[in-house]
């Protein structure tokens, strides 16, 4: 298995452009996941899905959207990118069983100028 | 509210054992996590508490007081390698499985 993949591993964008951030699990995981991390700080919920065509908001979704069309796939889309959102983001994804970990994919660093 | 305390930085040296505090306060608890993070890379998986008491695995250990809201991880036999950022997090109520994590307790092993 190649657990949770994220693509692109970095990226530079100008303010106001948009892009989507790619996560990919094979694990037949129904719950996934998207954190952003700041310089020194813990992981901030941006939204999450419990299984396809479910999504619903984290902590901090203001500025992103997410999908989830199939049970391995859940993109991350940033509208009109902000020098605030520059940070990295994590996906994650587990299932819901009691003893749950959450499994993450090793991230996007992303800078907005 | 929701919030989880936890030590900015340590040091400790190559050989001893260190104890990383984490106390919350968060609507509903379901488990406790700690995870390790290495500069640059993705949060690990180390231990989880449900239940009151001492989970031990290995080099590490993690102690969970529901009453109290404190958890602490232990670090034994300390190796350069554990030079990394320690995060605690909390599954809140709900069926949700959503975790709520510390700023994290960055680890210094010193020689």
């Amino acid at each position: 298995n190649a657990g949770v993949t994220q693509t692109p591993k970095f990226r530079i964008l100008k303010i106001g452009q948009s892009m989507t951030l790619q996560c990919t699990q094979d694990m037949n995981h129904n719950y996934m996941y998207w954190y952003r991390q700041d310089p020194g700080m813990g992981l901030k919920l941006i939204y999450y899905s419990v299984g396809a065509g479910i999504t619903d908001k984290g902590e901090v979704p203001n500025g992103y959207n997410v999908s989830r069309s199939t049970t391995e796939d859940f993109p991350l889309r940033l509208e009109l990118a902000a020098p605030s959102q520059t940070s990295v983001y994590f996906c994650a994804s587990n299932t819901p069983s009691s003893y749950n970990e959450q499994f993450f994919g090793p991230g996007t660093r992303l800078t907005v100028l | 509210g929701q919030n989880i305390d936890q030590p900015t930085e340590m040091t400790a040296t190559e050989g001893a054992i260190v104890q990383i505090n984490c106390t919350y306060q968060t609507s509903g608890f379901n488990g406790l996590f700690w995870y390790q993070q290495h500069a640059g890379e993705a949060p690990t998986f180390l231990s989880y508490n449900v239940l009151d008491g001492l989970e031990e695995k290995g080099r590490f250990s993690s102690f969970l007081s529901r009453s109290k809201g404190y958890s602490y991880l232990l670090l034994k036999e300390l190796q350069m390698k554990d030079s990394a950022s320690y995060l605690c997090a909390v599954r809140g109520g709900g069926a949700t499985n959503k975790l709520i994590f510390g700023t994290g307790t960055l680890l210094a092993v010193q020689p």
